[in-house]
């Protein structure tokens, strides 16, 4: 089966623009989550959408949003960008293991340069 | 709330060495952990998980993990790397139903 789509695969934005970054999960997957990777912070949690709702939230700004159609695909988006902004972006699907676990499947990421 | 701490930002190893990465967490209820790999380039891959059951787990191209609950830990091992064993590696760790929270990854570079 097809794995995780992240588009596009690179960005480069200008300071103060906004950005949507897209997520296609694995076919029957329905919770995304998102995740910001940089060399100083390394894996931070944004958040994760399951069946349409929000269900965790973490430690970003108001500028950081998303949502989840009922397809399952998400889209990310940030606003008035920030240089440190520049990042990253991980996209994980996940399924629920007959143990009512959750297990997560990561795709390439869009790589977002902020200039 | 979760954390998981990485021991080790940066290992090397020469080829046939054994490998043990330390990864400790705090978190008092049921968890399910994971170790990812990042090769140079390439996106996050999944080489184990345990959820349940048999505290030592078996993943990919030779590695494996030992749970120990009582330790908070989850260690990586394996018995004798490669140079292409050379990525980052990433201990993870969510209760059910909870977000999925990654130590800061240990860097392994194995010499030939």
């Amino acid at each position: 089966k097809a794995g995780v789509t992240q588009t596009p695969r690179y960005l480069i934005k200008t300071r103060g623009q906004q950005v949507t970054l897209s997520c296609s999960p694995i076919s029957g997957h329905r919770s995304v989550s998102w995740y910001q990777q940089t060399p100083g912070q390394g894996l931070q949690f944004l958040f994760e959408y399951f069946s349409e709702t929000q269900r965790n939230k973490g430690n970003f700004p108001g500028r950081f949003s998303g949502r989840q159609f009922s397809n399952s695909r998400s889209e990310m988006n940030v606003s008035t960008l920030e240089l440190g902004d520049s990042a990253l972006y991980l996209c994980a699907s996940s399924f629920r293991s007959s143990e009512g676990a959750d297990g997560y499947t990561f795709g390439s990421g869009t790589r977002l340069t902020v200039v | 709330a979760q954390s998981v701490s990485q021991h080790n930002h940066h290992v090397i190893l020469s080829e046939a060495a054994s490998l043990e990465l330390g990864c400790n967490y705090s978190y008092g209820g049921t968890v399910n952990l994971f170790w990812y790999v990042q090769y140079p380039g390439q996106h996050l891959q999944l080489l184990l998980k345990y959820f349940s059951g048999d505290p030592l787990v078996k993943g990919i191209k030779g590695f494996e993990a030992e749970f120990i609950k009582s330790k908070f830990s989850f260690n990586l091992r394996k018995p004798s790397v490669q140079w292409s064993d050379t990525a980052e590696y990433f201990c993870a760790v969510n209760a059910p139903r909870n977000k999925l929270i990654f130590g800061a990854g240990t860097r392994l570079a194995v010499h030939p």
